[in-house]
C-alpha cells in the first residue's frame, strides 16, 4: 500500500505560536485525494479538509492554512497563532485510489498547545 | 440531527467471548468503513462495505466478522480468534459523491 508518512510524532508550543504539521505521501497515481483529520481528546475524528490532486493552490480556512505540493508529494497544515482547543491529534491521509474511496492514514502527530 | 453513532463508548469483555460493536448513520451514505487504532497509530481498515448485503476484508480483517443488512447498520463482531482484541474501534461512512469519510464518536474495547 501506497503510505502516508507523518514525522513529527508529537509538537508542543505556546499558545499564539505558528505551527505547521508535516505529511509526505507516496502515490503512483495520477489522480488522488489528500486529507486532514483532527482527533481531540474525545475520540472522534473530525474531518477538515480535503485536496485534489488537479488542484494545487494553497487553502485557507480561518487560522487553518494548507501548503500542497505535488513535486514534493507533500501536503501540510499550519495552524496560526495556535490555541489551547487546537490541542489534538491531526492526521493527514490519501485515497488508495479506485472507486472505493478507502484511506490510508498517517501514525498522527499529537499537537500540545499550552497556555 | 444527521450523524453516526457508536454505541457503547466503552467495553469490557472476558477472553474468549464474541463481542459486537454497533454502528447507525442516518446520513443516508451507502458506503461504511470500521477502523481500528491502537495507541500511537494510525487508523488501519478492518472492513468495509460500499452497498448493502456487500462488504469487503480491509487490511487487518482477521479475528472480525460485519454485516450490512441495512443501509443504516454495520456492526462489527470481534470474535475469540482476534488476538489483541483490546482497542479504539473507529465507524465511519460516506457519500457517492464525496471522497471524505464521516466518523463516530468510537467504541473503546478492553478484553482482560
Amino acid at each position: 500500500a501506497q503510505k502516508v508518512t507523518q514525522a513529527q510524532t508529537e509538537i508542543s508550543v505556546v499558545e499564539k505560536e505558528d505551527v505547521t504539521l508535516d505529511c509526505v505521501y507516496e502515490t503512483r497515481d495520477t489522480t488522488y485525494y489528500l486529507f486532514w483529520y483532527k482527533q481531540p481528546p474525545s475520540g472522534e475524528l473530525v474531518f477538515l479538509i480535503r485536496r485534489n490532486s488537479f488542484d494545487e493552490q494553497n487553502e485557507i480556512s480561518g487560522r487553518y492554512s494548507w501548503n500542497f505540493q505535488k513535486s514534493t508529494s507533500s501536503f501540510n497544515f499550519t495552524i496560526t497563532a495556535s490555541q489551547v482547543v487546537d490541542s489534538a491529534v491531526y492526521f493527514c491521509a490519501r485515497d488508495y485510489g479506485g472507486s472505493q474511496g478507502n484511506l490510508i492514514f498517517g501514525k498522527g502527530t499529537k499537537l500540545s498547545v499550552k497556555p | 440531527d444527521g450523524g453516526i453513532t457508536q454505541s457503547p463508548k466503552y467495553l469490557f469483555r472476558k477472553e474468549g467471548q464474541n463481542v459486537t460493536l454497533s454502528c447507525e448513520q442516518n446520513l443516508n451514505h451507502d458506503a461504511m468503513y470500521w477502523y481500528r487504532q491502537d495507541p500511537g497509530q494510525g487508523l488501519r481498515l478492518i472492513y468495509y462495505s460500499q452497498i448493502v448485503n456487500d462488504f469487503q476484508k480491509g487490511d487487518i480483517a482477521e479475528g472480525y466478522s460485519v454485516s450490512r443488512e441495512k443501509k443504516e447498520s454495520f456492526p462489527l463482531t470481534v470474535t475469540s480468534a482476534q488476538k489483541n482484541p483490546t482497542a479504539f474501534y473507529l465507524c465511519a461512512s460516506r457519500g457517492q459523491v464525496a471522497y471524505e469519510q464521516y466518523f463516530g464518536p468510537g467504541t473503546r474495547l478492553t478484553v482482560t
